[in-house]
């Protein structure tokens, strides 16, 4: 399995505070990328980044913000938690040694009461 | 637009039984698709992919898929399911271009596997 860990796994949180998610990698991929999952949804993508403080908005960005400071960990913050954040939150990687194959974390529970 | 449609929210099989789920796509170019499986609870799991070349492509745990174009299909089939592979499958599809390749998924398809 690729070295993809999420923190934390299972997070409840209340309207309008900040939260913030972390993705860490050992495999020294280029490409990180946040995805949220919901029922009728499948997966969206909210941010990804191609590099070290490169980074572009996805789907469904709005809410969201994302920074990458190192090659192995991209953070995801929701600067005021609501409701309709409420989600599981999958972190991947990809890279061109991988044909660009996507590998994905174990997954975020957040739940915004 | 980029979109995936997979018609079927939910499928029982019998254990042993072929499997079919479909997926559609709508894409502007010749795309990357991708089937992936998620156990509850769990991550995403790559079963198969298709960049290009024969359009029969082999997957883990005895999966395979045929990318068809002219239908802009890209099914999912096994020819004999067992109870482990009950859980929910995932297409998706992306762009045919070295970076960073933002894959637009299916909403899902889960599957259930009966004695």
């Amino acid at each position: 399995d690729a070295g993809i860990t999420q923190s934390p796994r299972h997070k409840v949180t209340e309207t309008g505070t900040p939260v913030t998610l972390r993705c860490h990698q050992t495999e020294n991929h280029r490409y990180m990328y946040w995805y949220r999952q919901d029922p009728g949804h499948g997966l969206r993508l909210i941010h990804y980044s191609y590099g070290v403080k490169d980074t572009d908005k996805g789907e469904v960005s709005d809410g969201y913000s994302v920074s990458r400071s190192k090659t192995e960990d991209f953070l995801l913050t929701l600067e005021s938690a609501t409701s309709s954040q409420t989600s599981v939150y999958f972190c991947a990687i990809s890279d061109i040694r991988d044909n660009y194959e996507q590998y994905f974390g174990p997954g975020t529970r957040l739940t915004v009461t | 637009a980029q979109s995936v449609t997979q018609p079927d929210i939910h499928i029982t099989v019998s254990e042993g039984a072929s499997l079919e789920l479909r997926c559609n796509y709508s894409y502007g170019a010749t795309p990357y698709l991708f089937w992936y499986v998620q156990s509850p609870g769990q991550g995403l799991q790559l079963l198969l992919k298709y960049f290009s070349g024969d359009t029969l492509v082999q997957g883990i745990k005895g999966f395979e898929a045929e990318f068809k174009r002219s239908q802009s299909s890209f099914n999912l089939r096994k020819p004999s399911v067992h109870w482990s592979d009950a859980a929910e499958y995932f297409c998706a599809v992306g762009p045919q271009q070295t970076g960073a390749n933002n894959l637009f998924f299916g909403t899902g398809t889960r599957l259930t596997v009966i004695p």
